[in-house]
């Protein structure tokens, strides 16, 4: 069964740079039908697209994120990884690591991690 | 950015009801809609894609339909488990957003 966890500091300074990584297990992250991406949600609000990647490195992002985010993949690692630079407290969420069949159909997630910006 | 518009944002209903969530796309997606189920302090869970296909392992009382812009999803028979806040999501196009949402309560 695949699973996935993300890791990652939990707290960051406004200004600073947010990095969170995804670990895959009971599969591996180079498979040439499947996307991998993040998606964070606000406390007590709605779901949020951030990107997808796929292990080959080709990458999408939410256009609004786009100029500060960056995923990239560890193939030998088995994990991807998200960084957000320049954060606000806006960018404080529960933010999830997911596979992407479909390219955007998220049907495995990890527990999701709260990342709290102060 | 395609808009996604769920309704109602809240819905009362009892153990047994068959209750309706409806999905509108700001343009045409054809049918390339996704249903998520969130509880309290989880991950989502894939539901159904390509806006009628039951992802492996949901039961048969969850079903979706429609196309274009209007898409519904209905839960037969609700039981315990199934109070919980339910998601659409366009997967037509890039940036792939995902409805505000429609929480599910028990009346």
């Amino acid at each position: 069964q695949l699973q996935l966890q993300e890791s990652g500091p939990r707290l960051v300074k406004p200004s600073e740079t947010l990095s969170l990584t995804c670990t895959v297990s009971g599969g591996s992250i180079s498979t040439n039908n499947a996307f991998w991406g993040w998606i964070r949600q606000p406390p007590g609000k709605g779901l949020e697209w951030i990107g997808t990647i796929h292990y080959s490195g080709g990458t999408d992002y939410r256009p609004s994120l786009q100029s500060r985010v960056t995923l990239s993949v560890d193939t030998s690692r088995n994990q991807f990884s998200l960084t957000v630079n320049s954060v606000t407290a806006a960018d404080t969420a529960v933010y999830f690591c997911a596979r992407l069949s479909r390219v955007s159909t998220a049907d495995y997630w990890g527990q999701g991690t709260l990342v709290i910006v102060s | 950015d395609i808009q996604m518009t769920q309704s109602p944002s809240s819905l009362s209903a009892s153990a047994g009801d068959r209750v309706t969530i409806l999905c509108r796309a700001s343009q045409g997606i054809d049918n390339f809609l996704n249903w998520y189920q969130q509880r309290p302090g989880k991950a989502p869970r894939l539901l159904i894609f390509s806006a009628y296909t039951l992802q492996s392992g949901v039961p048969s009382r969850f079903s979706g339909s429609g196309s274009g812009t209007d898409f519904t999803l209905t839960i037969n028979s609700l039981q315990p488990e199934d109070f919980a806040t339910y998601y659409c999501q366009q997967s037509y196009g890039s940036p792939y957003t995902f409805g505000q949402g429609t929480k599910l309560e028990i009346k």
